[in-house]
């Protein structure tokens, strides 16, 4: 079973706006993480926030993370074609295993 | 270090044959978890070593799944009795035991069975 849902499930955007998206989760966690994973390969990781964190970035990608009400955002800024990715999150539960969401596709058109 | 390496990267198989798929993980890295993937979805989880002690398995891990993780380096995951419902893509990641570190996966092992 999967632990969270992500919103929306699909994103089409020009280059250069930012990208909002957002994921929403069940239980207690350790720590959230998002990965980004290009057709039909594996996942990368982008950023982890731990459960004690409100907000963290990394060059163009900003997370926050609400704890009261079990969500994340992953923003991204200034968007470029090689952002066009479906983006993951997942929680880390008992620091034993991550659950992921479905995912966001986003494409960015030129 | 190359990172998580999977092999091999597809393999067609017929209805009711048996496939392994293996996994090296990065070397520093004393957990392994094997996640399955279909279109469209996220990641499931099967199973996680650490080292060669497997100390996890979900309930998706029927019978015909059998993982092992010999020495706590290399992992295979063997499938038998291959069933169409088993076409996926199949995700290794290897991360330390230590909190909030995250994941590198490999590229995966594309299964379609025909």
């Amino acid at each position: 079973s999967q632990q969270g849902e992500e919103d929306p499930q699909a994103l089409s955007i020009q280059e250069g706006e930012n990208a909002t998206m957002n994921c929403s989760y069940k239980t207690s966690i350790n720590n959230l993480q998002w990965y980004r994973q290009n057709s039909g390969r594996g996942l990368v990781h982008l950023i982890l926030i731990r459960s004690n964190e409100r907000e963290k970035h990394s060059g163009r990608l900003r997370v926050t993370l609400d704890t009261s009400k079990k969500s994340s955002s992953l923003l991204i800024t200034a968007s470029r074609a090689a952002d066009t990715a479906s983006y993951f999150c997942a929680t880390d539960e008992g620091a034993q295993k991550l659950v992921f969401g479905q995912g966001t596709r986003l494409t960015i058109n030129p | 270090d190359t990172g998580v390496s999977q092999n091999p990267r597809h393999k067609i198989t017929k209805r009711g044959q048996n496939v392994t798929f293996r996994c090296d993980p990065i070397s520093e890295h004393n957990r392994l978890y094997w996640y399955r993937q279909t279109l469209g979805q996220g990641p499931e989880f099967l199973t996680y070593f650490q080292n060669e002690a497997q100390l996890e398995k979900s309930r998706l891990l029927s019978d015909r799944f059998s993982a092992e993780r010999p020495k706590g380096s290399f992992s295979t995951l063997e499938i038998q009795r291959t069933e169409q419902g088993d076409s996926a893509m199949y995700l290794c990641a290897s991360t330390r035991v230590q909190a909030n570190y995250g994941y590198t996966f490999g590229s995966g092992t594309r299964l379609t069975v025909v």
